[in-house]
């Protein structure tokens, strides 16, 4: 079965670094996406950046960039410069088929 | 060009009461999705439905919930007797293709939350 894995529960990082947030996944499946996103305190889920399994290269959105490892399984969010307003829970998800898996996610906390 | 709309946004219900959550999928989307997120936790996928079809419902506790999505109007996930363990914040996304099939093309509302009193 599917599984995401997010080990850190909660970061800080001082507002202008980068940070990074780690996220391994399990699946079985040859072909699949990986997916972060982020939630402020106001509640909605915003879509950050996507990888396809078989992209050749890292997925980039502006000061987001997703550090996939294939072999490793993993799918590490960077976010460079780190701005107050990155403060906010982020949850990494894989597709399954029509559904999304979602880990049980990373609260950032960016310091002035 | 209005995105996924759910509401209510808040809803307070006593134990026992039923809770009635909608969703208006964006314009030209037909696949609709429930998911769960309680405290401190990531979302839990419950059901996909299709117009009028229930294709997956998986997630969807064996009694009280229930979901539907009509030829006309929004999708209805309903909730009976609601217990105090049902609090938590329900969202619905939608997209144009089945599932997320690549990048931004699933859709999240801005989702609904549920306090059980």
């Amino acid at each position: 079965a599917q599984k995401i894995t997010q080990t850190q529960p909660g970061m800080f990082v001082q507002e202008k670094e980068a940070v990074t947030l780690d996220c391994t996944y399990d699946t079985s499946d040859q072909s699949y996406g990986l997916f972060w996103y982020k939630q402020p305190s106001s509640g909605e889920m915003i879509f950050l950046i996507y990888q396809g399994s078989y992209d050749e290269q890292n997925a980039t959105e502006g000061r987001y960039s997703l550090n996939f490892q294939k072999a490793r399984k993993s799918a590490n969010l960077v976010i460079s410069a780190s701005q107050l307003g990155d403060s906010a829970m982020y949850f990494c998800a894989m597709d399954s088929s029509y559904k999304l898996i979602f880990g049980s996610g990373t609260r950032l906390l960016v310091r002035p | 060009n209005a995105g996924v709309m759910q509401n209510p946004r808040h809803l307070v219900r006593r134990r026992g009461q039923e809770a009635r959550l909608r969703c208006s999928p964006m314009k030209g989307h037909s696949h609709v999705y429930w998911y769960r997120q309680l405290p401190e936790e990531g979302l839990k996928f419950m059901v996909y439905l299709q117009k009028e079809n229930i294709i997956d419902e998986s997630g969807m506790p064996k009694e009280r919930f229930s979901a539907e999505f009509p030829k006309e109007g929004p999708s209805i996930l309903r909730i009976q007797q609601v217990v105090r363990g049902d609090s938590a914040a329900y969202f619905c996304a939608s997209s144009p293709q089945p599932g997320p099939s690549s990048g931004n093309t699933i859709y999240f509302g801005e989702g609904s939350w549920l306090t059980v009193v």
